[in-house]
């Protein structure tokens, strides 16, 4: 298993600025996902980090928006950037420690931007 | 891509309540998971069950890959039940998890 320690748990932001969004997860791990859950939907994945590369985002997903780092193989952070009310979401991290099976999150950031 | 149904979208029960819910999927599967997203929104991982039968307390689920459906059972719900349901499946040649719409519990007391 893994444990997940995401920070901030939740917060309200002005339009206009950037939110990080940091997870630290317990043991080392090749891939950490992070995903967005607009309210009342279901997840809808951003982004896979890997340590040492650029992050792979999926379709509609941008790094401008959304760059993230992935410093060593414990660690990652997502920023929101340039936030607009549409962004009011529950962001996410998740990992497999063990490929492929088991996944873990984190306990998620409820962002509301007004 | 492989798509993911869930059923019943809702359910309404009574505490001391039996529940079953679905998961549909449409193509070939290497992964499947259940997960419950409590009201705070944390998700917890209940089940990684890509086929077979497996039981954790009032909680069981089966996943029968030839016919491309899981099944989770809640026996004798709890308030504390309550919250989203989540099938979530990884195709063979795809490592990331296609997300069902999950189903929304509410027990009530």
């Amino acid at each position: 298993s893994a444990v997940i320690s995401q920070k901030p748990s939740r917060d309200i932001c002005q339009r206009g600025t950037s939110l990080t969004i940091q997870c630290q997860v317990d043991s080392q791990v090749t891939m950490m996902f992070w995903y967005r859950q607009q309210p009342g939907q279901s997840l809808t994945l951003i982004a896979t980090a890997n340590q040492g590369s650029e992050a792979t985002y999926e379709s509609g997903f941008v790094i401008d928006k959304f760059p993230i780092s992935r410093p060593n193989l414990t660690f990652s952070t997502l920023t929101v950037s340039n936030m607009s009310p549409e962004d009011s979401s529950i962001y996410l991290c998740s990992v497999e420690p063990t490929g492929n099976t088991e996944a873990f999150f984190g306990q998620g950031t409820r962002l509301t931007v007004v | 891509g492989i798509q993911v149904e869930q059923s019943p979208p809702d359910l309404i029960l009574q505490e001391g309540a039996n529940s079953t819910l679905r998961c549909n999927f449409s193509d070939s599967v290497n992964n499947l998971q259940w997960f419950h997203q409590n009201p705070w929104g944390q998700l917890i991982n209940l089940f990684y069950i890509p086929s077979g039968t497996k039981q954790n307390g009032r909680l069981s689920a089966t996943t029968v890959a030839t016919e491309r459906y899981s099944l989770l059972y809640i026996s004798s719900s709890q308030t504390t039940d309550s919250g989203v349901y989540f099938c979530a499946v990884g195709g063979v040649s795809n490592y990331q998890l296609i997300w069902g719409a999950g189903t929304k519990l509410i027990i009530k007391p």
